[in-house]
């Protein structure tokens, strides 16, 4: 049971928009800024955004992000097969002491 | 470009202790944290420590009887150790950089990560 939720799975057509929440408590998203990271089979996890909406270079900007009280969002506009992919939020939990991972998001672009 | 080089046994008995190594090629190692981040197969990412290059380190309160982190800055590199392993930490161990230049933790993110090893516990 991750301390941060995610969808497990999310589904949209090539070209559709989708966007994947992240939901957690006070002590965590309500406290610190999230950073969200894509995982491709068999690969490392890549940062894709950081301090809940900055993207780093080379990350277009058809990748967002954005927060709410203790929720985060990942937006993904002109779906893309290439972006099938497992979709990570993460941040610091002052209650815990830790760094906290969601459980993961498949993305499947169909 | 700046790289991280991870290398350790992939292969461990139960009871045995899990060693990993990461290597920063490229780059400073001085002024960073840097951690290290497993996943069991087919699941979710799990923190499992961190360490600056002073040594200060934190870990994963549900690991941290069997964790250790250290560091040899001389060597840009960092180390896992994870005693007493069983079946449950079988995964692939990531290490990976975190962003820490701002003085609040709550800033920080991992912008830079290892390729992996797989570790498998079995006897």
């Amino acid at each position: 049971q991750s301390v941060l939720t995610q969808p497990p799975s999310m589904s949209a057509a090539p070209g559709q928009k989708v966007t994947i929440s992240c939901s957690g408590t006070t002590s965590n998203i309500g406290n610190s800024f999230v950073s969200w990271y894509r995982q491709f089979p068999g690969t490392a996890p890549q940062l894709l955004i950081y301090e809940n909406n900055k993207r780093p270079s080379g990350i277009p900007d058809r990748f967002s992000g954005s927060q709410s009280g203790t929720s985060v969002t990942l937006g993904i506009t002109g779906l893309q097969t290439g972006d099938e992919a497992d979709y990570y939020c993460a941040t610091w939990d002052s209650s815990l002491s830790a760094w906290v991972f969601g459980g993961g998001t498949k993305l499947t672009v169909l | 470009q700046v790289q991280l080089q991870q290398w350790g046994a992939g292969l461990l008995k139960p009871s045995e202790t899990l060693s990993l190594t990461c290597g920063v090629d490229g780059g400073s190692f001085s002024g960073y944290y840097w951690i290290w981040v497993r996943q069991p197969p087919g699941k979710g990412l799990e923190w499992i420590g961190e360490s600056n290059q002073s040594g200060i380190t934190k870990y994963n309160p549900s690991l941290k009887s069997r964790v250790t982190i250290s560091v040899d800055a001389s060597k840009n590199h960092f180390s896992l150790t994870l005693s007493s392993v069983t079946a449950a930490d079988t995964g692939v161990y990531y290490c990976a950089r975190v962003m820490s230049w701002a003085t609040r933790r709550r800033y920080w993110y991992f912008d830079l990560w290892g390729r992996g090893t797989l570790v498998t516990v079995s006897s």
